[in-house]
């Protein structure tokens, strides 16, 4: 079982439509990053939050340390969010960061 | 605002070519890293640097070594290029413990 499993794997939706994309880690952690991979390969910290939730400006991400899951939510979806939202949690030391194989979304006009 | 520069964008090498792949941040970070990211996994630590003088492997280091010249630049190099290479390779700089990291755009190398 790999360390952080996201999911869904690929995900198309119509433009406006309100995302789900969730995280599950099995290794206790000290903070969990989601990253944007655009489709021309660049990568985007989003977000890194250890407790709670964090906004900024449509992405909401949360995460409950007891159930060892978070979730990116994007609320009015637009074709400009297409990209791979990757998940990846720090612990275990200083440098470990163990990254998700990532969610392909796709938003449709 | 630079942020993370990697140098080149694409490169195709045969087995057994060297070559150094550049990675530049203008942040003044202190830890620097780089990832090799491949189909259906996620990114893999490769090398990173925690701060200027030091570097250590990371879960892929075999194959590769790395120097941080300076602050500002941490370079990968493969000495003999072998297939399963093939990658893209990311560079990231963060500041400390608990921040961000910032990515570089990528290097898509194919070795044949």
């Amino acid at each position: 079982k790999n360390e952080v499993e996201q999911s869904p794997q690929n995900l198309t939706a119509q433009e406006g439509e309100f995302i789900t994309i969730n995280c599950s880690y099995s290794v206790g952690i000290s903070a969990l990053h989601w990253l944007q991979q655009h489709p021309g390969g660049g990568i985007v910290s989003l977000f890194m939050l250890s407790s709670g939730k964090k906004k900024h400006g449509r992405l909401i991400a949360t995460i409950n340390i007891q159930e060892k899951h978070s979730s990116l939510h994007i609320t009015a979806s637009h074709p400009r969010d297409s990209a791979v939202y990757i998940c990846a949690v720090r612990g275990g030391g200083y440098q470990k960061v163990t990254f998700g194989i990532g969610t392909k979304l796709q938003v449709i006009p | 605002n630079a942020g993370v520069t990697q140098t080149p964008k694409f490169q195709v090498l045969k087995t057994g070519q060297s070559m150094t792949l550049q990675c530049a941040q203008d942040m003044n970070h202190n830890s620097m890293y780089w990832y090799r990211q491949d189909p259906g996994m996620g990114l893999r630590l490769i090398y990173y640097s925690a701060s200027e003088g030091t570097t250590d492997k990371g879960e892929v280091p075999n194959g590769y070594n790395v120097s941080r010249l300076n602050k500002r630049e941490f370079s990968l190099r493969l000495e003999s290029a072998a297939p399963s290479q093939t990658s893209v390779y990311f560079c990231a700089s963060r500041a400390g413990m608990n921040t961000e990291a910032f990515f570089g755009q990528g290097t898509r190398l194919t070795v044949v």
